[in-house]
């Protein structure tokens, strides 16, 4: 059965203090692991696509890395602003994405 | 700008009632989605449009639909609202380099 699990569910951490989120799935085929940012009240927003194990992507202080069983998102020297929930989705079809349960990051100042 | 908008933003209905949740996109993609999300369960795909007239069931259907009349618009019609539609419904639209969400519709049913 396909499946996705994130861990932690909830993770603080004071402003600066480095650490990394985790994505691990079971499916067959995967097509592209996704990671969104969810703030209270709104729709995901997409942060990245990876396609392959040993790719990684970057944006500001986040890094997304893939292998064949896992995805992490590595956030360095955080700030109040990256607050949020980050969920992470794989593509098992053509559109066919299983979501996993968020970890909720909240960054003391 | 392109964007997805949903309404309402929020909705109180009663047990047994019809309800419809509006999704209108601008972005011209074909493929449109609705998800809930609920605590411990995270997104789960509730129906799934590849394009105009097209419709198809995701894991957990029963008790909504959806009509694709024009490429902008998937309405959500709950046919009649019970308690455990209570949740937070999403809807989104892609192209071939993942989603974009709209804002999400908090429903209630009492």
């Amino acid at each position: 059965e396909d499946q996705v699990t994130q861990s932690p569910e909830a993770l603080r951490l004071q402003e600066g203090e480095s650490s990394s989120l985790n994505c691990s799935y079971t499916v067959s085929g995967l097509r592209g692991l996704f990671w969104y940012r969810q703030d209270p009240g709104k729709g995901p927003e997409f942060l990245f696509t990876l396609y392959s194990a040993g790719e990684e992507k970057e944006k500001e202080r986040l890094k997304a890395t893939l292998t064949k069983k896992e995805s992490f998102l590595h956030i360095t020297a955080p700030k109040p602003e990256d607050s949020a929930t980050y969920l992470c989705a794989v593509q098992a079809g053509t559109y066919k994405y299983i979501f996993g349960t968020g970890t909720r990051l909240k960054v003391l100042a | 700008d392109a964007e997805i908008t949903q309404s309402p933003r929020h909705k109180i209905t009663e047990t047994g009632r019809q309800v419809t949740l509006a999704c209108h996109q601008t972005w011209n993609h074909n493929n449109m989605f609705w998800y809930r999300q609920d605590l411990g369960h995270g997104l789960r795909l509730i129906h799934y449009s590849y394009g105009v007239q097209d419709t198809n069931k995701g894991e957990v259907s029963d008790g909504y639909s959806v009509s694709r009349s024009n490429t902008e618009d998937l309405p959500l019609t709950l046919e009649s609202a019970a308690s455990s539609q209570t949740s937070v419904y999403f809807c989104a639209s892609s192209d071939d380099y993942g989603y974009t969400f709209g804002s999400g519709t908090r429903l209630t049913v009492v």
